[in-house]
C-alpha cells in the first residue's frame, strides 16, 4: 500500500538552530515528491517538487533533498516566521493522479 | 493573479443535511482535485476532475460527488452528512491535466457537523 510517513510529529527550535524534517515514502514508483507549508487556518502553500534521487532544491532558508526512500527538508538558521506545519506528498506512477500526504511536522521556532 | 478560491470559508450543518462547496481554480489551470483534511492529519484525496469528468476517486463513499464546469470551476457535494464529515475541505488546481505540475491549494472550507 502506498504510504508517506513524516517525522518528527512536532519540533521546537530556537531561532538560528538548524534542523531537518524527514519524509519516508513507500509508493509503487515515484512520479514526484512535493513539499508544502501550511499555516493555521490556511491551505497548503507549495514549496518544492523533486523528481529523482539525488535532486536538491533550495529556497531561502529551506533546502529539500530526495533519496530512493525518503526526502529531507533542511531548515538553516530558522526564524520565528518559519513556524508552520510542513507537509510532504508523493505522487505515485501507474496512471494515478492523487497525492498521498503525510501527517506533517509542526514546527515552532522560538525567538 | 488570483490563486485558488473556495467558498464558503466556514459552514455549519446538522447530521443528514446536504452541502455544496465551490472552487475556482488558479488562472491557467484546468484540473481540480478535492481533499479532506481532518484536524491534525494530512489531506486525503477525494477525487479529481479534468475535462468535466471525474478522472480518479479516492476511498470515499458515494455520498461524496462532484462536478466540473466548462470554465474549470468545480463543486463538491456531500449528502447525508455524518459527524465524521467535519473537516477542512481543500480544493487544489493544476495545469495541463496530464503533466506533473504541482497542485496549488485554496484555503479551504471548514465544515462543522452538529
Amino acid at each position: 500500500e502506498d504510504q508517506v510517513t513524516q517525522s518528527p510529529e512536532a519540533l521546537r527550535l530556537q531561532e538560528g538552530e538548524s534542523s531537518s524534517l524527514n519524509c519516508s515514502y513507500t509508493v509503487s514508483g515515484l512520479r514526484g515528491l512535493f513539499w508544502y507549508r501550511q499555516d493555521p487556518g490556511k491551505g497548503p502553500e507549495f514549496l518544492f517538487t523533486l523528481y529523482s534521487a539525488g535532486e536538491e532544491k533550495e529556497k531561502e532558508r529551506l533546502k529539500a533533498t530526495l533519496t530512493k526512500k525518503e526526502s529531507f527538508l533542511h531548515i538553516t538558521a530558522p526564524k520565528p516566521e518559519d513556524s508552520a506545519t510542513y507537509l510532504c506528498a508523493a505522487r505515485p506512477t501507474s496512471g494515478t493522479y492523487k497525492y498521498i500526504f503525510g501527517t506533517g511536522t509542526r514546527l515552532k521556532v522560538l525567538a | 493573479d488570483a490563486g485558488v478560491t473556495q467558498s464558503p470559508t466556514h459552514l455549519i450543518k446538522t447530521r443528514g443535511q446536504q452541502v455544496t462547496l465551490r472552487c475556482s481554480p488558479k488562472s491557467g489551470h484546468d484540473t481540480v482535485s478535492w481533499y479532506q483534511q481532518a484536524l491534525g492529519q494530512g489531506p486525503q484525496f477525494i477525487f479529481q476532475y479534468y475535462e468535466e469528468e471525474e478522472r480518479q476517486r479516492g476511498n470515499f463513499p458515494d455520498r461524496f460527488s462532484g462536478h466540473q464546469f466548462p470554465n474549470y470551476s468545480s463543486e463538491l457535494n456531500v449528502n447525508a452528512l455524518l459527524l465524521g464529515d467535519s473537516a477542512l475541505y481543500l480544493c487544489a488546481s493544476s495545469a495541463q491535466g496530464n503533466s506533473n505540475q504541482p497542485q496549488h491549494f485554496g484555503d479551504g472550507t471548514r465544515l462543522s457537523i452538529l
